[in-house]
């Protein structure tokens, strides 16, 4: 399985600012996804980030709040825009060819005060 | 009716013991099942993958899926107290990239 890093690990920002967390993985790979982990709530998917194309966004999430970026095969950025305290969470990254075997991560947990 | 749902209370058993996990889902067509183990401050791991149904076996861990019954179920034997974490049941189809998450049920198994 792919290594994955996660960068920062942690951080705790104020509302009204954004946030870019990065996935940088040790191995070429075509689908990169990002998702969200709410307290006591289910993973969610945000969009799937695809090098050389724009990220696809699941229902309920916006590329204005959360662009993101794939600039090559090993890496992509996530951005979180104008933060609110609702925006605290654990967002993970993945990586995988294809349902079956998604590897995760270790998250990035942020607190909006 | 959520997609898929998955009891999140708390499980705590003694060494040694069965440990017993499920889910239901709705959406028929999940084909691929998954299990993910989540230690505290770490992102997901993958247990095990299930295509369809039917049983699978990994050392102490069993998966079982019935399609029938839109029911998934994840068994550890010999339970440690290395296996304490949480455990997310997935769920998926074949073109499609989602995972449709459980929110997964803590384990604490007790030396």
């Amino acid at each position: 399985s792919a290594v994955i890093s996660q960068k920062p690990s942690r951080d705790i920002c104020q509302r009204g600012t954004s946030l870019t967390i990065q996935c940088q993985v040790d191995s070429q790979v075509t689908m990169m996804f990002w998702y969200r982990q709410q307290p006591g709530q289910s993973l969610t998917l945000i969009a799937t980030a695809n090098q050389g194309s724009e990220a696809t966004y699941e229902s309920g999430f916006v590329i204005d709040k959360f662009p993101i970026s794939r600039p090559n095969l090993t890496f992509s950025t996530l951005t979180v825009s104008n933060m609110s305290p609702e925006d605290s969470s654990i967002y993970l990254c993945s990586v995988g060819q294809g349902v079956e075997t998604q590897y995760f991560g270790p998250g990035t947990r942020l607190l909006v005060l | 009716q959520k997609e898929v749902e998955q009891d999140p209370g708390p499980l705590s058993v003694p060494e040694g013991a069965i440990v017993s996990l499920n889910c239901t889902y709705s959406n028929s067509a999940f084909q691929y099942f998954m299990w993910y183990r989540q230690y505290s401050r770490k992102g997901p791991e993958l247990l095990m993958y299930t295509y369809s149904s039917g049983n699978k076996e990994d050392g102490r861990f069993t998966a079982q899926v019935d399609k029938s019954s839109k029911y998934i179920s994840l068994f550890i034997r010999d339970s440690q107290p290395s296996d304490s974490a949480t455990y997310l049941c997935a769920m998926g189809y074949y073109g499609n990239n989602r995972l449709a998450f459980g929110k997964g049920n803590q384990v604490v198994v007790i030396p």
